[in-house]
């Protein structure tokens, strides 16, 4: 199995500009999260997907951050226009959707914004 | 806003020793609490999923145990070694489909 796969694995872009993280699940997975790692923050859930649809976006930091799954095998997490603030490391995660749920995570997307 | 915290938040051990950290969640509308592994520059793994009030999950050299009456979870090491370093992540789960709210984590080095 490939595990939770993300892309890119960094990202250096200035501010303003529009970024797109994308997300691919683990294969029978039918729950998708969105965390954002700081310093300051620690792990932090931004959203998260249940059989597609959003279940619980109050993560969200505001309107320039949104996130779709338009099918079962893949995810985006787009920031536009982003910012400087928006720096850190953006990690996928995937659960079965059972009762133990154990969320599996990718590799993370270093971001930094200039 | 639903509080896990963890203690301590760093903790350095010599090769050998024995070591323990606490995670700590609200004790009412329980679901589950997990704990995961993060070694730096790669991704949280998971090393515990525990549901049941008394319950004690092991593996290998590490293991875990609950109380969800009073809201606290330990997680022991026993004979750390270099390769235990890492941050040690607790999640607190409060509903079947609800989302997993972590903890800051403990920091642990081991020097050889």
């Amino acid at each position: 199995d490939a595990g939770v796969i993300q892309s890119p694995r960094h990202e250096v872009t200035e501010m303003g500009q529009e970024v797109t993280l994308r997300c691919k699940p683990i294969s029978g997975h039918n729950s998708l999260f969105w965390y954002r790692q700081t310093m300051m923050r620690g792990l932090e859930l931004l959203i998260y997907f249940n059989n597609n649809v959003p279940i619980d976006d109050s993560g969200m930091p505001e309107d320039r951050f949104s996130a779709k799954m338009p099918n079962a095998s893949f995810s985006t997490l787009k920031i536009q226009p982003s910012e400087p603030r928006d720096s850190a490391v953006y990690f996928c995660a995937s659960s079965m959707g059972q009762k133990q749920e154990t969320q599996y995570f990718g590799p993370g997307t270093r971001l930094l914004v200039l | 806003i639903l509080n896990v915290e963890q203690s301590p938040q760093s903790l350095h051990v010599q090769e050998g020793d024995s070591t323990n950290f606490t995670c700590s969640f609200p004790s009412s509308n329980f679901y589950a609490l997990h704990w995961y592994r993060w070694e730096t520059a790669k991704s949280p793994e998971a090393l515990f999923v525990m549901t049941l009030n008394g319950d004690e999950k092991k593996k290998g050299r590490i293991s875990a145990t609950l109380n969800t009456k009073e809201g606290y979870s330990y997680l022991y090491i026993k004979g750390s070694q270099p390769e235990d370093s890492a941050t040690y992540l607790c999640a607190f789960r409060g509903s079947t489909l609800g989302r997993l709210y972590f903890g800051r984590g403990t920091q642990l080095t081991v020097w050889p």
